[in-house]
């Protein structure tokens, strides 16, 4: 079965500190990853996307950046937080099945306060 | 690209009365709409989900409606229960360039009553 990791769950950091959120699925293989952003509160925004090693797309322009590795692992960095940059952090993936969109299925979370 | 509304952004009930949201979407390429509860501090998680080429899916106490004509598409639970308690996300999401490009709404805060 597939499985889902992301640390970690809660982060304090001060303005100016960089930042690596980490994520990595088990279970399947060239999945669709996904880092969402969550204000309190609010929907899920939608920050990188990726549908392979190396490929990112950018929903959002910010400060942050999104990394691909590695085939299931996905890395969100800053170098340089904003108080705005507070959130919680969710990470997805899903796998489309032909012309047909599927379920994404998102890592726990990791709640981000920078201070 | 893709816009999804989703309305009410808040919705109180009795224990025991029916809840619906409801949502809309503008891309008619868009083929698969998935609803997601999520519980504070939680991640969300999928409760139904329908095709675009299906109607009405039913599950228990919840069911999901589509109309593709009119681009829009809702969540019925019957028999509110405490536990039902949660923020929902509807979604609308289609496949470009092997991506699933999935767009929420932004979310329903249901409450029920005991």
């Amino acid at each position: 079965s597939q499985t889902i990791h992301q640390w970690p769950a809660t982060l304090v950091q001060p303005v100016g500190s960089p930042l690596s959120l980490e994520c990595t699925v088990e279970g399947t293989s060239n999945p669709n990853l996904y880092w969402y952003r969550q204000a309190a509160g609010r929907g899920l925004q939608l920050l990188f996307y990726s549908v392979g090693i190396g490929q990112i797309s950018s929903e959002v322009p910010q400060n942050l950046s999104a990394s691909r590795p590695q085939d299931r692992q996905f890395i969100l960095s800053s170098k340089k937080l904003l108080l705005s940059d507070s959130g919680f952090y969710l990470c997805a993936w899903s796998v489309p099945h032909g012309r047909w969109a599927t379920e994404a299925f998102f890592g726990q979370g990791t709640r981000l306060t920078v201070v | 690209g893709e816009n999804v509304e989703q309305h009410p952004s808040t919705l109180s009930v009795q224990e025991g009365d029916s809840a619906v949201i409801k949502c809309t979407y503008s891309d008619s390429a868009s083929n698969y709409f998935p609803w997601y509860k999520q519980e504070l501090g939680k991640r969300p998680q999928l409760i139904i989900d329908i095709r675009s080429n299906v109607g009405e899916k039913k599950d228990q106490r919840i069911a999901v409606t589509l109309n593709k004509t009119a681009k829009h598409f809702s969540l019925h639970i019957t028999e509110t229960q405490p536990e039902d308690s949660a923020v929902y996300f509807c979604a609308a999401s289609k496949v470009v360039d092997n991506n699933n490009d999935m767009r929420f709404g932004a979310g329903t805060r249901l409450t029920v009553k005991p």
